[in-house]
């Protein structure tokens, strides 16, 4: 089946620096791409929609300039935590959207962030 | 807007016993309806789907569920739980016209099943 891979699965940055996750649809085109906050026991909180070639749609109340997302190929879509600090400690999870409509979706593994 | 509620937080059950985990959504136009399963510090994996068609969609691993348009209700159903089932259970919905792919997700429910 569809694979989507998150990379890295977990990472510890300082307080102050940046660092980038990646998505990748392994075995299919994606053109949409959804990234995901969630904070343990939590549930999953849509923050932008990541369209290849275009600008992310970001959702109320998240920061664009502190999390920034590239969707430069059909496959890839990256999310970049800038001057990152504790509170953005969280999991993050992407999707990507298989076709046209929006009844396929596969969710990456998830990537766990802890700023220090 | 669209919403979704889960009613239950934590649903404890003895191995091989039945369960029904509840979700209720609201919108005011058509939808797609998701069940993923969360294992512990993994990724979400999809369970079953309702698009069309059918109001009853069986899923993996044994789990159904049945659209219900007049009580806005996607209660997910399992005859006989395994110790495996253990996991964070969320129900979804998308706007398939608008939306494509943007889903929103319940709060959760924690499945416990104990031998």
């Amino acid at each position: 089946g569809a694979v989507v891979s998150q990379h890295p699965s977990r990472v510890i940055c300082k307080s102050g620096t940046s660092v980038k996750i990646e998505c990748r649809s392994l075995d299919f085109q994606a053109t949409t791409m959804f990234w995901y906050r969630q904070f343990p026991k939590q549930s999953l909180m849509l923050m932008a929609t990541s369209n290849e070639g275009s600008k992310a749609t970001y959702e109320q109340g998240v920061e664009k300039d502190k999390f920034l997302i590239n969707h430069a190929s059909l496959t890839l879509s990256t999310l970049t935590v800038t001057s990152a600090h504790p509170e953005d400690s969280s999991f993050y999870i992407c999707s990507a959207r298989m076709g046209i409509s929006g009844n396929t979706i596969y969710f990456g593994e998830g990537s766990w962030l802890t700023v220090v | 807007a669209q919403s979704v509620t889960q009613l239950d937080s934590q649903v404890p059950v003895f191995e091989e016993a039945p369960v029904e985990l509840r979700c209720n959504y609201s919108s005011s136009v058509s939808v797609y309806l998701f069940w993923y399963v969360q294992y512990p510090n993994q990724g979400l994996q999809l369970l079953l789907k309702y698009l069309s068609g059918s109001t009853l969609v069986k899923g993996i691993n044994g789990f159904e569920a049945e659209f219900n348009k007049s009580q806005t209700s996607f209660h997910l159903r399992k005859p006989s739980v395994h110790i495996s089932d253990t996991a964070e259970y969320f129900c979804a919905v998308s706007d398939p016209y608008n939306q494509g792919g943007k889903l929103i997700f319940g709060q959760g429910t924690e499945l416990s099943v104990k031998p």
